[in-house]
């Protein structure tokens, strides 16, 4: 069974922090993988990763994917408040381009 | 990005009607779109996907009879949520396959079933 896995569960930091979200997974059929912020609605999207070791970056949010460890790293520096959310990640395992979420990262960040 | 919106935003019915909730991409065409259901504070289950002009395919504990899925057009499908029950209450979302791997997801549907 495809699995994904995120931790911490939820954190809490305050504004200026550097934070750091992980993803492991173990599935069969690995394509890519992608991170979705979710606030009071539906997610949306941050990064796809498909290559190992290539750091996507967006402002102060980047990621970078380990194919050979089975891991993926979210990366947000100077938080700010908005970036209170949940952080999602998921992996896409088939041509079918399904998605098999993990079960969330909750980050609060305090002013 | 490509927008994907949904319809109604928050849906309210008794227990036994039906709720007929629908997911429009609006800027692309989504041969495939992807139906979620998510509780509180938990993630997205996918509970199926629906390919344009063919039967939905359903994820494993999910009653197609009771989750109807319709996907007439290339930019749009319908979940239809029939006789309701207070446990079918959740939040649905819907996403559109676009470009090789992504998946634009519409803002989702709030169905509370008294």
């Amino acid at each position: 069974e495809d699995k994904v896995v995120q931790s911490p569960l939820s954190l809490v930091v305050h504004e200026g922090d550097t934070v750091t979200l992980n993803c492991s997974y173990e599935v069969t059929n690995f394509r890519s993988l992608l991170w979705y912020k979710q606030e009071k609605k539906a997610p949306t999207f941050l990064f796809m990763l498909t290559s190992s070791g290539i750091e996507k970056k967006s402002g102060r949010l980047s990621s970078i994917l380990d194919k050979k460890e089975l891991f993926s790293i979210l990366n947000i520096t100077a938080t700010q408040t908005g970036d209170s959310a949940v952080y999602l990640c998921a992996v896409v395992v088939n041509a079918g381009n399904m998605l098999t979420f993990g079960g969330g990262t909750r980050l609060m960040v305090k002013p | 990005g490509a927008v994907v919106s949904q319809h109604p935003s928050w849906v309210i019915c008794k227990s036994g009607t039906s709720v007929k909730i629908e997911c429009r991409s609006l800027d692309f065409q989504a041969t495939t779109m992807f139906w979620y259901r998510q509780f509180p504070k938990q993630s997205l289950m996918l509970m199926a996907t629906s390919n344009e002009g063919s039967k939905a395919t359903y994820e494993q504990g999910v009653e197609k009879d009771k989750f109807l899925i319709n996907h007439a057009s290339l930019t749009l499908s319908t979940l239809t949520v029939t006789s309701a029950h207070p446990e079918d209450s959740s939040f649905y979302i819907c996403s559109g396959r676009g470009g090789a791997y992504e998946q634009y997801f519409g803002p989702g549907t709030r169905l509370t079933v008294t």
